[in-house]
């Protein structure tokens, strides 16, 4: 079974803090994603990744930026925590067309 | 860019009963998956259905991707499968393999 791990199941943040997210996943899959969850607004793509130290911007970059130093990690950085970032937070990870994504149990960030 | 539908928005049913989610999708799809987001709020992936029928104990999809529109069949169901459904959609053209998702299906299932 492909596991997709997450660093943290709940984080609180202070205003202007800097915030890391990390996702692991054990599969070596070249493609691993990161989305948010907001009520009303559904999920939606922050970044995503195709390869070790590729990285490609999603419909909600700003304010975010991503690491991937390794294939089997994925990590999202929060430069200055502001309370708008306050979400839940989905790290998927992904082998190919015609295959599955695979989501980790999300982070509950918030920021205050 | 690709719309994906999902109805009913809500949904509550007794336990035993049986339901119908739909998915529409507003142009063609490489991958088309439906999830369960349990309480804790992880995605638990259901099916991976672009095309064709699947099934899995009480539940089973079907997709009809020349008409752009998925199902999800819950038979008999019990309060465990309670919590937000959602499908997704990678579009054929102009996408890098990321999910667009609708906006769910809210089920309540009642003792």
């Amino acid at each position: 079974d492909v596991k997709v791990t997450q660093s943290s199941r709940y984080l609180v943040k202070r205003t202007g803090e800097k915030v890391f997210l990390e996702c692991v996943q054990d599969m070596d899959h070249e493609n691993m994603f990161w989305y948010r969850q907001d009520p009303g607004l559904g999920l939606r793509l922050i970044y995503f990744s195709y390869d070790v130290k590729m990285k490609e911007k999603g419909d909600i970059p700003e304010g975010y930026s991503v690491s991937r130093e390794k294939k089997e990690r994925f990590s999202l950085i929060l430069e200055s925590a502001s309370t708008n970032q306050t979400s839940m937070y989905l790290c998927a990870s992904w082998v190919a067309q015609g295959r599955e994504q695979y989501f980790g149990p999300g982070t509950r960030l918030t920021v205050t | 860019g690709i719309q994906v539908e999902q109805s009913p928005p809500d949904l509550i049913l007794q336990e035993g009963a049986n339901s119908t989610l739909r998915c529409n999708f507003s142009d063609s799809v490489n991958n088309l998956q439906w999830f369960h987001q349990n309480p804790w709020g992880q995605l638990i992936n259901l099916f991976y259905i672009p095309s064709g029928t699947k099934q899995n104990g009480r539940l089973s999809a079907t997709t009809v991707a020349t008409e752009r529109y998925s199902l999800l069949y819950i038979s008999s169901s019990q309060t465990t499968d309670s919590g937000v459904y959602f499908c997704a959609a990678n579009p054929l053209r102009g996408s890098q393999g990321n999910l667009i998702f609708g906006k769910g299906t809210k089920l309540s299932v009642k003792p």
